[in-house]
């Protein structure tokens, strides 16, 4: 059973860069769409992005960013380590949040998130 | 951006009611609906998937229904470790979106 860990600062000082790894253990990093989820304190969910690593022919590790957040986002992965990383940069205290990472699954009818990690609380503080 | 509404934003219920919690999207996304529990200080946990496929492990007592853009999350009896707020969420195109949940408290 595929279990995930994300680690990483949890201050982050206003205009700097927020970077976050998640670990994967338990099963094979291969054959999900790597996923960063957040969520600030109180409110709803956010889709950030993720890199493909789902294994399918010819589209290597591509890589998909909410709109929103697409000029500050990059989404990485570091398969000799069964890691994938986030950075945000320029942030702001709209990035406070809870950051889950998750992975999405592709199935022949459905897709969906599954399975997350605990999530992490990052502050940006002024 | 395909928008998901739920309703209703929060309810009160009792162990043993029936609770139905709806979820419309601004376009057709198909059946590429998911639903997830999320309890106070924890991750999303995957209920359905599919609109209408429970995951593995989770109560029989949750289903789903429903297609294009009109869907519902069901509970047929509700019980004590049901108390938490429920997210649908597209999968039908990118950036995946959210619903922005239903708080079920106890009455």
């Amino acid at each position: 059973q595929v279990r995930l860990q994300e680690s990483g600062p949890g201050l982050v000082k206003a205009s700097e860069t927020l970077s976050l790894t998640c670990t994967v253990s338990g099963g094979s990093i291969s054959g999900f769409y790597w996923t960063w989820i957040r969520q600030p304190p109180g409110k709803g969910l956010e889709w950030i992005g993720y890199i493909d690593y789902s294994g399918r022919p010819y589209y290597g590790r591509n890589t998909n960013y909410n709109p929103s957040l697409k000029s500050r986002v990059s989404i990485s992965l570091d398969t000799s380590k069964n890691q994938f990383s986030l950075k945000l940069t320029s942030v702001t205290a709209a990035d406070t949040a809870v950051y889950y990472c998750a992975g999405e699954v592709d199935s022949t009818s459905s897709i969906w998130f599954d399975p997350w990690g605990q999530g992490t609380l990052v502050t940006v503080s002024s | 951006d395909v928008q998901m509404t739920q309703s209703p934003s929060s309810l009160s219920a009792s162990v043993g009611d029936r609770v139905t919690i709806t979820c419309r999207s601004s376009q057709s996304i198909n059946n590429y609906l998911n639903w997830y529990q999320q309890k106070t200080g924890k991750a999303p946990k995957l209920l359905i998937h599919g609109a209408s496929n429970l995951q593995s492990g989770v109560p029989s007592r949750f289903s789903g229904s429903g297609s294009e853009t009109d869907f519902t999350l069901t509970i047929s009896s509700l019980q004590p470790e049901d108390f938490a707020t429920y997210y649908c969420q597209q999968s039908f195109s990118t950036p995946r979106t959210f619903g922005q949940g239903t708080k079920v408290g106890s009455k």
